[in-house]
């Protein structure tokens, strides 16, 4: 069965820092790109940030660069966001989703076939 | 930067009837990369349509996708009381690929 399985979040600090984990199964990890999507309480589906397979191709929303970096060990089946300075504006179930695109040369995203059930990060003090 | 907008925010309808939602993208987005997601309360989204038109695995066709250039639509040609949701569509190579979304709600 092909699942993503998201973990880390928290409450936290405005200015501080989280780092969430999405282990994933069933399927050739490191053939796919792979995303961080968000969505803050009652509100719509935000892409945060996406890796190309080999990690050669990376891309964030104006949102969360140079505060959030993305990464992945593709030995691991894993896939990392580590999110600094964080602000009360980041609170929000984050989702890691899989990219449909096989060996895509680029992050794209192209079109996000998995989704995980997502963890929830909610910054305040 | 590209961006998707999505009409009308809410659809209301009945059970059995067709519903019709739109995408329009502030410049020609390649029809290879407009994707439509489906997204219930409490749940992670889901891939209806890919490619424009392509159906994903498992998807009902009753969805279909279409369109090409600034214009796309989602079409379900019969409502099943599980259609009722929030829908996105998606684009390709933005920072900003998903639009606001459209609640198709229960008349």
């Amino acid at each position: 069965e092909v699942q993503l399985v998201e973990s880390g979040g928290g409450l936290v600090q405005p200015g501080r820092s989280l780092r969430l984990s999405c282990a994933a199964s069933g399927f050739t990890f490191d053939d796919y790109a792979m995303h961080w999507v968000r969505q803050a309480p009652g509100k719509g589906l935000e892409w945060v940030s996406g890796i190309s397979w080999n990690s050669g191709s990376i891309g964030y929303a104006d949102s969360v660069k140079g505060r959030f970096t993305i990464s992945r060990d593709n030995a691991k089946n894993s896939l990392y966001l580590q999110m600094n300075s964080l602000r009360a504006e980041d609170t929000a179930l984050y989702y890691c989703a899989k990219d449909g695109l096989v060996g895509a040369p680029k992050f794209g995203p192209y079109y996000m076939d998995v989704w995980g059930k997502g963890t929830t990060v909610t910054v305040s003090s | 930067e590209i961006v998707l907008t999505q009409s009308p925010g809410t659809l209301s309808l009945s059970p059995g009837e067709r519903a019709t939602l739109s995408c329009r993208a502030s410049q020609s987005v390649s029809s290879s990369y407009l994707a439509w997601y489906q997204q219930k309360p409490g749940q992670a989204p889901r891939l209806l349509i890919y490619g424009a038109s392509s159906r994903a695995t498992g998807i009902p066709d009753r969805f279909s996708g279409s369109g090409s250039g600034t214009d796309f639509t989602l079409t379900i040609s019969r409502l099943e009381p599980e259609d009722f949701a929030v829908y996105y569509c998606q684009q390709y190579g933005s920072s900003l690929p998903f639009g606001q979304g459209t609640k198709v709600e229960i008349k």
